[in-house]
């Protein structure tokens, strides 16, 4: 099956700086890229819809300033999160969507703990 | 509005026992339904999809679920409960031409030996 990669899988930052999670589709082309948050014992929560060589399309509620997203290839999408504070940390996953398919493809999860 | 309930938000079943997950839905239109698995601290793995055709699906590590169009229902089964199955369970609707996937809360499933 298709496979997606995030990196790194764990993160530990102070507050106030920025970090980057990477995400990569291994064997396909990912059109269509998407980021999740996900707090404890919760569902996902939809935070951006990226298709390659465009901006990102937020949720509501979500900042754009702050989160940032590049889908720069079809193999590889960015969330770098900016000026960190305790209440970014979460797990957050990417998912991929071949220009074909209705599924996505996840990556395994970026535990963030924001210091 | 569009949703998906997952109603129990924990299923207790012995190990060898028959397991059922519910999902119903509630959207406009045809949907494209599927089942994702969650291991702690891991990524969702794909079970499986129904898009068209027979109602009974057939999915990843013996899983399966049956859609039922009258009752909007996705449930997910399993004949044989095996301790592994442990897991949270996700049901989502893929609705519009993005392709953004709507999810229920999610159902923690636990067998017990």
């Amino acid at each position: 099956g298709a496979v997606v990669s995030q990196h790194p899988s764990w993160v530990i930052c102070k507050s106030g700086t920025s970090v980057k999670i990477e995400c990569r589709s291994l064997d396909f082309q990912a059109t269509t890229m998407f980021w999740y948050r996900q707090f404890p014992k919760q569902s996902l929560m939809l935070m951006a819809t990226s298709n390659e060589g465009s901006k990102a399309t937020y949720e509501q509620g979500v900042e754009k300033d702050k989160f940032l997203i590049n889908h720069a290839s079809l193999t590889l999408s960015t969330l770098t999160v900016t000026s960190a504070h305790p209440e970014d940390s979460s797990f957050y996953i990417c998912s991929g969507r071949g220009p074909s398919s209705y599924e996505q493809y996840f990556g395994p999860g970026t535990r963030l703990t924001v210091t | 509005a569009q949703s998906v309930a997952q109603p129990e938000d924990q299923v207790n079943v012995a190990e060898g026992n028959p397991l059922t997950v519910k999902c119903t839905y509630s959207v406009s239109g045809n949907p494209y339904l599927f089942w994702y698995v969650q291991y702690p601290n891991r990524g969702l793995q794909f079970l499986l999809k129904y898009i068209t055709g027979d109602n009974l699906v057939k999915g990843s590590y013996g899983f399966e679920a049956e859609f039922n169009k009258s009752q909007t229902s996705f449930h997910l089964k399993k004949p044989s409960a095996l301790v592994s199955d442990s897991a949270l369970y996700f049901c989502a609707v893929n609705m519009d031409s993005n392709y953004q996937l709507i999810w229920g809360a999610g159902t923690k499933l636990i067998i017990k030996p």
